[in-house]
């Protein structure tokens, strides 16, 4: 079946660093690739959803200049936390769409612990 | 009101009982999607439903599109079953999930 790596899957970073996070399809072409943030016990917050060779399109509330998003290719998207605060302490995950299958799959997450 | 609702929001079950855990929505949808997210945070995507009903091992899933509905059944539980169920509703092709706040299951021996 359709699998979607995503690296790392914890880190732990100083304040005012960068911290880069990857999403790989593996066996298919991922065309729109959603990345969500989860704070314990609630529900997935959608960030940005990012297209192939295109700007990402970010929720509101979400800053761009915060949480850089790109999607070079059909199968990488990579998510870069800049300046990270203990705020910015949380599990984020992304989540393919197959442009043949219109199925949705997901990464298994990376949980971002700022100190 | 949110979009996609789901009940019930916590459920303890025995092994083997028969569980079900409801979703309903008020979008217009293209599909509808169940999903499963384990302790560890990973999310599995069980069923894309449109129409009618899917059914993959102990797990069967429903969609009544007249009354914007869609069932998870989970038939003989295990305690394995125990995770976060989560229905969420897409509207167009590569759209954006609309999540329903998930149903905690745990099953106990």
């Amino acid at each position: 079946g359709a699998v979607v790596s995503q690296h790392p899957s914890w880190v732990i970073c100083k304040s005012g660093t960068s911290v880069k996070i990857e999403c790989r399809s593996l066996d298919f072409q991922a065309t729109t690739m959603f990345w969500y943030r989860q704070f314990p016990k609630q529900s997935l917050m959608l960030m940005a959803t990012s297209n192939e060779g295109s700007k990402a399109t970010y929720e509101q509330g979400v800053e761009k200049d915060k949480f850089l998003i790109n999607h070079a290719s059909l199968t990488l998207s990579t998510l870069t936390v800049t300046s990270a605060h203990p705020e910015d302490s949380s599990f984020y995950i992304c989540s393919a769409n197959d442009r043949v299958s219109y199925g949705y799959t997901f990464g298994s997450g990376t949980r971002l612990t700022v100190v | 009101k949110n979009e996609v609702e789901q009940s019930p929001q916590n459920l303890t079950a025995q092994e083997g009982e028969f569980i079900t855990i409801n979703c309903s929505y008020s979008v217009g949808i293209s599909a509808l999607h169940w999903l499963q997210q384990h302790p560890g945070g990973g999310i599995v995507s069980l069923f894309m439903l449109s129409s009618g009903k899917k059914k993959h091992g102990r797990l069967i899933a429903t969609i009544n599109i007249q009354e914007k509905h869609s069932s998870l059944h989970i038939t003989a539980s295990h305690p394995r079953d125990s995770a976060v169920y989560i229905c969420a509703a897409s509207t167009g092709t590569a759209s954006k999930l609309t999540f329903g706040t998930g149903t905690r299951l745990q099953v106990t021996l």
